[in-house]
């Protein structure tokens, strides 16, 4: 079975750091792009970042460019979402993701249950 | 910046067929926008329910399915069920490496 395990979420001060991990189990994440996916209380969906294959490639939204760092380690099927400064406005649910490319088409599937990051002091 | 365009909201009786839709403030959405559709139910994940803008993900009823609707991507509900009162939400490529998800749409079964 194909699932995806966020860890790492819970209660920061604005200005304060935060790594969030993602467990891919039933697939090797090293055949995959992986990302991460937000979702601010009561909002909806925002893109937040992606890492190639082989990390070569990192791709994030203006809002987090700077601040967050995405990495993964295929040897131990894994994704990190490394967050510096946060701010209030980061509070989220933070989904990890795979992007699957099936017959030449991108998308997203499947979805983490998603790890709660609150900034607040 | 770009902006992905949804409905905010929709509402429908059961058995009826609605149709969503999914813009770009830049211009037309097409095939090379990738575009995809999630479905979210409060508290839970999204379900990808359709990609590469009409081919449905493995287990979605076959009352869901996408199109092009003109210069938007679109997103049709024939014969709603009370199960689909739902978030959904468009996700498109806008180059560069970059995504971006529409503002999503509530629909309201009843």
């Amino acid at each position: 079975d194909v699932q995806l395990a966020e860890s790492g979420g819970g209660l920061v001060q604005p200005g304060g750091s935060l790594r969030l991990s993602c467990a891919a189990s039933g697939f090797t994440i090293s055949n995959y792009w992986m990302g991460w996916v937000r979702q601010a209380p009561g909002k909806g969906l925002e893109w937040v970042a992606n890492i190639k294959q082989d990390g070569s490639e990192k791709y994030y939204v203006d809002s987090v460019k700077g601040r967050f760092t995405i990495s993964r380690d295929n040897a131990e099927n894994s994704l990190f979402l490394q967050m510096n400064r946060l701010r209030a406005e980061d509070t989220a649910v933070y989904y990890c993701v795979r992007w699957q490319y099936i017959s030449g088409w991108y998308s997203i599937d499947p979805w983490g249950q998603g790890t709660l990051v609150t900034v607040s002091s | 910046q770009t902006v992905v365009t949804q409905e905010p909201s929709f509402s429908v009786s059961p058995g009826e067929t609605v149709t969503l839709t999914c813009g770009l403030s830049s211009g037309s959405v097409s095939t090379r926008n990738h575009p995809s559709w999630y479905q979210q139910t409060p508290g839970r994940a999204p379900r990808t329910l359709i990609y590469g803008t009409n081919i449905r993900s493995s287990g979605v009823p076959d009352r869901f399915s996408g199109s092009m609707l003109g210069d938007k991507a679109a997103l049709t509900i024939t014969g709603a069920q009370a199960d689909d009162d739902s978030d959904y939400y468009c996700l498109l490529y806008v180059g560069s490496g970059i995504w971006v998800f529409g503002g999503g749409t509530k629909l309201t079964v009843l």
